[in-house]
């Protein structure tokens, strides 16, 4: 049990369309990353964000949106879907001393 | 820009055998590694992690890895495969080049045991 809860388990969207991923992380969790990770592949890392704000980006386009809440919960927000988003995504959180990350079960995400 | 390389996408080894899993990184700075260990629908684990102390780092459930700079290694071992250590393993490097977490994985590999 990691205390890191993503929702929904899965989701089934059409190309186009938008989507919203939820995670909810321990309290005192200030940093919260996502990662997506396609079939067969390692995750590969989307965003961070620290007390609210980005912390860092790696290679996605800017369809791919977050937000964190005071209440340790956050969200990924991916805009315009297309086929190649479909990928099991993971969120992940900081202990309060940075020394481990919890990651979630994840959502996995399938674009038709 | 920091980033790891897993060799072998799939290793099979018999019950009570060595489990032996390569990894080696590219970094521009000293290196923060990480093994995690993924079993089916469910997220990642830390198996271990390397920051720059002790170059033989233990971690849990009997696996641990050597962080050789000469060879620019992370392998992860376990001196006996147990059924339950069937899962994908994941070797990971910070990006960033500090403990931030802004993580970049291998690809992964696949452990299947042999009864």
């Amino acid at each position: 049990e990691t205390g890191v809860t993503q929702s929904p388990t899965h989701l089934i969207k059409t190309r186009g369309q938008q989507v919203t991923l939820r995670c909810s992380s321990q309290s005192g969790h200030n940093t919260v990353s996502w990662y997506q990770q396609a079939l067969g592949q390692g995750p590969q890392f989307i965003f961070q964000y620290y007390r609210e704000e980005e912390n860092g980006r790696g290679n996605f386009p800017p369809r791919f949106s977050g937000l964190q809440f005071p209440n340790y919960s956050s969200e990924l927000n991916v805009n315009a879907l297309e086929l190649d988003d479909s990928a099991l995504y993971l969120c992940a959180s900081s202990s309060r001393d940075n020394e481990k990350l919890f990651f979630g079960s994840g959502t996995q995400l399938s674009v038709l | 820009a920091q980033s790891v390389t897993q060799l072998g996408s799939h290793v099979s080894v018999s019950e009570g055998a060595l489990v032996l899993l390569r990894c080696n990184y590219s970094s521009s700075v000293p290196p923060y590694l990480f093994w995690y260990v993924q079993y089916p629908n469910q997220g990642l684990q830390l198996l271990l992690k390397y920051t720059s102390a002790a170059t033989l780092v233990k971690g849990i459930n009997g696996f641990e890895a050597e962080f050789k700079k000469s060879e620019t290694s992370f392998h992860l071992t376990k001196p006996s495969a147990h059924m339950s250590d069937a899962a994908e393993y994941f070797c990971a490097v910070s990006s960033s080049g500090s403990n931030d977490y802004k993580l970049s994985f291998g690809a992964g590999t696949t452990v299947t045991v042999r009864a």
